[in-house]
């Protein structure tokens, strides 16, 4: 796959900080990108989405950020709590297929 | 939000054995089933895209006669590793798309083969 990484990239920050967590997609296809969130041993779990013609889009604690220009993509969580500790995943749809394709996924630990 | 149940959540084989995982949708119908495949650390890899009625369609590199992948509904999607090795020890996880971008993901299955 185009963004599938062999080793996770780790971001620890301490409980009450924001965090931000970075992607870079390949394919400027793409029209749809969702951040996911996955516990150790569970399937991924939505977080928040963002359409092409958007630059910014904000849901509860969490604010997507889509530059289009260099490809890039940031998920920031505000007021970082210990249930936020996972591994984040960014994902890409578009192109002829909309297969839904993973980033290399960023472990997120939150200190107490 | 729609729910996927995967099942089982994890299971143990011994080396030559079949297994099959099975996914379904609880509450909504899917006219496309995703099957990943997840290593320790890594990303989710799609393995396969799965329509009802039709044959899958897997990505490069997956063996379909070994990934068998059966999508006899619109609700239940099933893969079968046959004649598992070590090597297939992984998280596999589905997902159940309504539309073209909306995607709703199990449990995950993690198979270990001994």
């Amino acid at each position: 796959g185009e963004n599938v990484g062999l080793h996770l990239p780790t971001l620890s920050v301490q409980e009450g900080d924001n965090s931000i967590i970075n992607c870079a997609y390949s394919n400027s296809a793409s029209d749809y990108f969702i951040w996911y969130k996955q516990e150790s041993g569970k399937g991924p779990q939505f977080i928040i989405d963002i359409r092409s013609n958007m630059d910014k889009r904000q849901g509860q604690r969490v604010t997507v950020l889509l530059n289009k220009t260099v490809k890039h993509l940031s998920l920031q969580i505000a007021a970082t709590q210990p249930g936020d500790s996972a591994v984040y995943f960014c994902a890409e749809i578009g192109g002829s297929n909309y297969k839904l394709t993973f980033g290399k996924g960023t472990l997120l630990t939150v200190n107490p | 939000g729609a729910v996927v149940s995967q099942h089982p959540s994890w299971v143990i084989c011994k080396s030559g054995t079949s297994v099959k995982i099975e996914c379904r949708s609880l509450d909504f119908q899917a006219t496309t089933m995703f099957w990943y495949r997840q290593f320790p650390k890594q990303s989710l890899m799609l393995m396969a895209t799965s329509n009802e009625g039709s044959k899958a369609t897997y990505e490069q590199g997956v063996e379909k006669d070994k990934f068998l992948i059966n999508h006899a509904s619109l609700t239940l999607s099933t893969l079968t590793v046959t004649s598992a090795h070590p090597e297939d020890s992984s998280f596999y996880i589905c997902s159940a798309s309504v539309g073209l971008t909306e995607a709703f993901f199990g449990q995950g299955t993690r198979l270990t083969v001994v």
